[in-house]
């Protein structure tokens, strides 16, 4: 069973600052995914990253693969409130079964 | 384009009884799945429906079944209802199917209570 162990859980922070969320896992895996869940909805595709070591921006948000294909991080610059939400981060191996985070949920406050 | 649709939204149902749940992808995908998300487990696969076949399971019980039509529209069922079935499910559509690239569009989620 490939487990994905994202962390913090709980991130709360002020308007401008900068955070970091972290997927970990023992697992290999061909391609992850970041989605952002708000209440009241499902999840949204952020991005895929699928190389080892790649680097993807989206506007202030900067997703990293790590080399191995075992981790990924996802760092926003300058938070606003509008960047509160779940984190959920996905990844696919073998099989094509889409495994998922335990999530982290971040609150930025004005 | 319409996105993904689920209905029912809310659903209160007790022990022991069964729930159906249907989701509607969006026009032009064909594969479908199905997730659960509690607080405590998180987001996890129930499984995928591409062209009407079962392609993909999660370890869940037999208490969940699925299937798929020939529009591509799919209905989740759950027998025999536990508390532990208290969830949020989730059904996402996707264009095609095997591959690390296709996106998944979720939909907002049938909100299940079991009382």
């Amino acid at each position: 069973t490939q487990l994905l162990e994202q962390s913090p859980q709980f991130l709360s922070i002020q308007e401008g600052e900068n955070l970091t969320v972290y997927c970990n896992s023992s697992s290999v895996f061909s391609s992850l995914q970041w989605y952002r869940q708000e209440p009241g909805e499902g999840p949204v595709l952020l991005v895929t990253v699928v190389t080892g070591g790649e680097v993807k921006k989206l506007k202030r948000l900067t997703f990293q693969f790590g080399d191995a294909r075992k981790d990924s991080s996802l760092h926003i610059t300058a938070a606003q409130p509008g960047d509160t939400g779940l984190y959920l981060c996905a990844g696919r191996a073998a099989g094509n079964k889409l495994t998922f985070g335990g999530g982290t949920r971040v609150l930025v406050k004005p | 384009k319409a996105g993904v649709t689920q209905t029912p939204r809310y659903l209160i149902k007790t022990r022991g009884q069964q729930v159906t749940l249907s989701c509607s992808p969006i026009s032009g995908h064909r594969s479908v799945s199905w997730y659960q998300q509690t607080p405590g487990q998180g987001l996890q696969f129930l499984f995928e429906y591409f062209s009407e076949t079962q392609r993909n399971k999660g370890n869940f019980p037999g208490r969940f079944s699925g299937r798929q039509f020939s529009n591509s529209r799919s209905e989740m069922n759950v027998s025999t209802l536990e508390l532990g079935d208290s969830a949020l499910y989730l059904c996402a559509s996707s264009l095609a199917g095997a591959g690390d690239l296709y996106e998944q569009y979720f939909g907002p989620g049938t909100r299940l209570t079991v009382t």
